[in-house]
C-alpha cells in the first residue's frame, strides 16, 4: 500500500518561481491537509479540504492555493515563491473529519533561494 | 492567545525506564488529543488517540492521559528501547468537524543503551 505519496521530494526554487507540489493518497479518504514545518515552530497548517471539490483555508494560507479536482490528489501551488516559504511540506489525508488518524506523507524539503 | 507547549529539551533516558513527556495546552477545548511520532526526514506516524471523556489510554508500551481541567496530556513510554528515540507530537483536535489538528512543536527522545 503506497498511503500517502508526494511529489517531488526535494526542489530548489528562485524567488518568483511558481512551483506545484502534488499529493496523492490511495486509501479513498475524503479529508486532505497541507502543512508545513518549521524549525521551532511544529507544523501548521496551510489549507485543507474536506472532499473533491472543495477546499478551505488553514493557519498559514497567504502565498499558497490548493485544488482537489479528483478525490485521490490534492495540489499545492506556489505561484511567487518567497524565501519564507522555505520549508518541509507534509500532506496528510484522514478517512472523515471527527478524531480519525491522520496519514501524512513523507514531505516535500522546499528551499527558496 | 492559543498555546500547546511541549518540552523544547530533548529527554535523555536510559533504556529500559520509562520516559513521560508533557503536552500543555492554553484558550484550547479539544473534543480529543493525538500523539504522533516523527523520525528525522520523515513525515508523522500517528500513534494514540484520547478523547475529553477519556482518562487514560494504553497501547503496548505506550500510555496516554488526558486532564481537561489541567489542560495537559502526559504521554509514557515503558520500558524504552534505542528504537523508540524519536520525536513525539501532540496535537489537539475537534474544534470543528473537519479534523483540523493543532500540533505542539514535539519533544525529542533519546533512549541510551
Amino acid at each position: 500500500n503506497a498511503g500517502v505519496t508526494q511529489t517531488p521530494k526535494f526542489r530548489v526554487l528562485k524567488t518568483g518561481q511558481s512551483m506545484t507540489l502534488l499529493c496523492a493518497q490511495d486509501m479513498n479518504h475524503e479529508y486532505m491537509y497541507w502543512y508545513r514545518q518549521d524549525p521551532g515552530m511544529g507544523l501548521r497548517l496551510i489549507h485543507y479540504s474536506v472532499g473533491e471539490g472543495t477546499t478551505a483555508k488553514g493557519e498559514v494560507p497567504d502565498g499558497y492555493n490548493v485544488s482537489r479536482l479528483k478525490k485521490q490528489n490534492f495540489l499545492l501551488g506556489l505561484e511567487s515563491a518567497a524565501p519564507s516559504q522555505t520549508s518541509v511540506y507534509f500532506c496528510a489525508s484522514s478517512p472523515t473529519g471527527e478524531g480519525t488518524e491522520a496519514f501524512f506523507g513523507q514531505g516535500t524539503r522546499l528551499t527558496v533561494v | 492567545s492559543q498555546k500547546i507547549e511541549q518540552n523544547s529539551e530533548a529527554l535523555n533516558i536510559q533504556e529500559g525506564k520509562t520516559a513521560t513527556l508533557t503536552c500543555n495546552y492554553t484558550n484550547y477545548s479539544p473534543a480529543y488529543l493525538q500523539w504522533y511520532r516523527q523520525d528525522p526526514g520523515r513525515g508523522p506516524v500517528f500513534l494514540l488517540l484520547i478523547r475529553e471523556n477519556e482518562k487514560e489510554k494504553r497501547k503496548e508500551r505506550l500510555k496516554v492521559t488526558f486532564d481537561t481541567t489541567l489542560k495537559q496530556s502526559l504521554f509514557h513510554i515503558t520500558a524504552s528501547q534505542p528504537a523508540d528515540s524519536a520525536t513525539y507530537l501532540c496535537a489537539l483536535g475537534g474544534v470543528d468537524g473537519n479534523n483540523r489538528l493543532a500540533f505542539g512543536k514535539g519533544n525529542q527522545v533519546v533512549v541510551i543503551p
